[in-house]
């Protein structure tokens, strides 16, 4: 248990369809992420929310709508994606200041687009 | 764009035996952390490391930060089969970049009874 809580674990869904990924954190944190892991590449960076605020947008397509509606809440919206867009995506939460910042993750939302 | 290097891709080895995992980069970063992920679920922080030079230890877990900040090695010494899984090592920049971090390609370790 890290503090970070994903919901679905699992999701199938069509290329037509819109459904959203959800993640909470119980951490007391200023910062919370979306990252993708896809087989054999690094883990790749969406976006980054510090006080609420989006503060990176790592080139990602617009099927991909991020939103923070307070600092222990993020959703990623997904709509139309691509049978490529399957793959992990990892929630994380961080608390940033110049003494450093460690990241948690959540255990990750399997999404797969048929 | 920093990268971060990360070597062997893929240890398949003994259970007793020693291994280090490399994360080499030419650029410098304000910290790094280390990570273990098993099938289907989210990375768990091992350790971070903030000063050049840094040594930390995990149990048969062993952590250094290179002097000039660019790269990093985990060592294990006596692997046991629960050691398996994928190892990350992830650097921050810092400056304007907070919260960023780059990943590298992971290690996966396989530790065979």
């Amino acid at each position: 248990e890290t503090g970070v809580t994903q919901t679905p674990r699992h999701l199938v869904m069509g290329m037509t369809n819109k459904k959203s990924l959800k993640c909470e954190q119980h951490l007391g944190h200023n910062a919370m992420y979306w990252y993708k892991q896809s087989a054999k590449k690094p883990l790749e960076l969406m976006f980054v929310y510090n006080f609420k605020e989006q503060t990176e947008n790592n080139s990602v397509p617009s099927r991909f709508s991020p939103e923070c509606p307070n600092s222990s809440h993020l959703f990623l919206h997904l709509h139309t994606l691509q049978p490529e867009d399957s793959a992990l995506y990892l929630c994380a939460s961080s608390q940033v200041s110049r003494a450093g910042n460690t990241i948690y993750f959540g255990e990750g939302s399997w999404l797969t687009v048929v | 764009t920093q990268l971060l290097e990360q070597s062997p891709q893929f240890l398949s080895i003994q259970e007793g035996e020693n291994l280090t995992v490399y994360c080499n980069s030419s650029s410098v970063f304000s910290s790094l952390q280390w990570y273990r992920q098993e099938p289907g679920e989210g990375p768990v922080l091992l350790v971070t490391v903030v000063t050049g030079g840094e040594v930390k230890k995990l149990k048969r877990l062993t952590f250094q930060f290179g002097d000039a900040r660019k790269d990093s090695s985990l060592h294990i010494t006596a692997a046991q089969p629960g050691d398996t899984g994928l190892y990350l090592c992830a650097g921050e920049a810092g400056g304007t970049s907070y919260g960023k971090l780059t990943f590298g390609q992971g290690t996966i370790l396989t530790v065979h009874p």
